[in-house]
């Protein structure tokens, strides 16, 4: 059964700082690793979709990357901002249309 | 907008209501999801529609009807629920097969409380 942990489950940065998100996942025979963001009561927004034969991929002040044979993935975000401020889940794809969700990371970034 | 909404935004229902929660894509994918996101927990994946078809039940209970008439309409039908229902309740869209990026789109949800 593949389990997707994320460390940690809360962090408070000053604004301005570099940061990184971890993802794990205990099966690497996965599809896809989507991040996502998702604001208090509000549904997810997708952020970046790695594949499974990807290394990294990258949006403006964000980067992903992914190790499948580690199980690892981590989300970069570079100068954080007030508005960075959000719940970020990582999912991985797997048997088919399957996806398991971590728990999140609260991130709080002050101004 | 993520192409992906959501109705009611809002729900409140005693135990012997029945209602339903709706979902439509317009981004022209052929897979449709009904996630239920409780606090602190992950969220949990209940259906799964390909084409119209169902492919996953993750062992939901029946009190949760799912229905989904065409690629771009997605159902839940509520009946006799407990107060343990009351979450987050969240439909995504993807385009599924060889050749798609998978990417999963999801909608605002619908916060469901059972009084």
């Amino acid at each position: 059964k593949q389990e997707v942990t994320q460390i940690p489950a809360a962090l408070s940065v000053p604004e301005g700082e570099n940061l990184v998100l971890n993802c794990s996942f205990t099966d690497s025979a996965i599809y896809n690793l989507q991040w996502f963001r998702q604001d208090p009561g509000k549904g997810l927004t997708s952020l970046l979709l790695i594949q499974s034969s990807q290394r990294e991929q990258t949006s403006g002040r964000l980067n992903a990357s992914l190790d499948k044979s580690s199980g690892r993935s981590t989300l970069y975000i570079a100068a954080s901002q007030p508005g960075d401020s959000a719940t970020y889940l990582c999912a991985v794809k797997h048997s088919g249309s399957r996806l398991t969700f971590g728990e999140g990371t609260q991130l709080t970034v002050n101004p | 907008e993520t192409g992906v909404t959501q109705t009611p935004r809002h729900l409140v229902m005693g135990m012997t209501n029945k209602k339903s929660l709706k979902c439509e894509q317009h981004l022209g994918h052929n897979a449709m999801y009904w996630y239920k996101q409780s606090a602190k927990k992950p969220l949990e994946l209940m259906f799964v529609y390909n084409f119209k078809e169902q492919t996953e039940n993750n062992s939901v209970p029946s009190r949760f009807s799912p229905e989904c008439p065409n690629s771009s309409h997605l159902f839940l039908h509520l009946h006799t629920l407990q107060p343990e229902d009351s979450a987050l309740y969240l439909c995504a869209s993807s385009s599924f097969g060889s050749g798609v990026t998978g990417e999963l789109f999801f909608g605002e949800g619908s916060r469901l409380t059972v009084l």
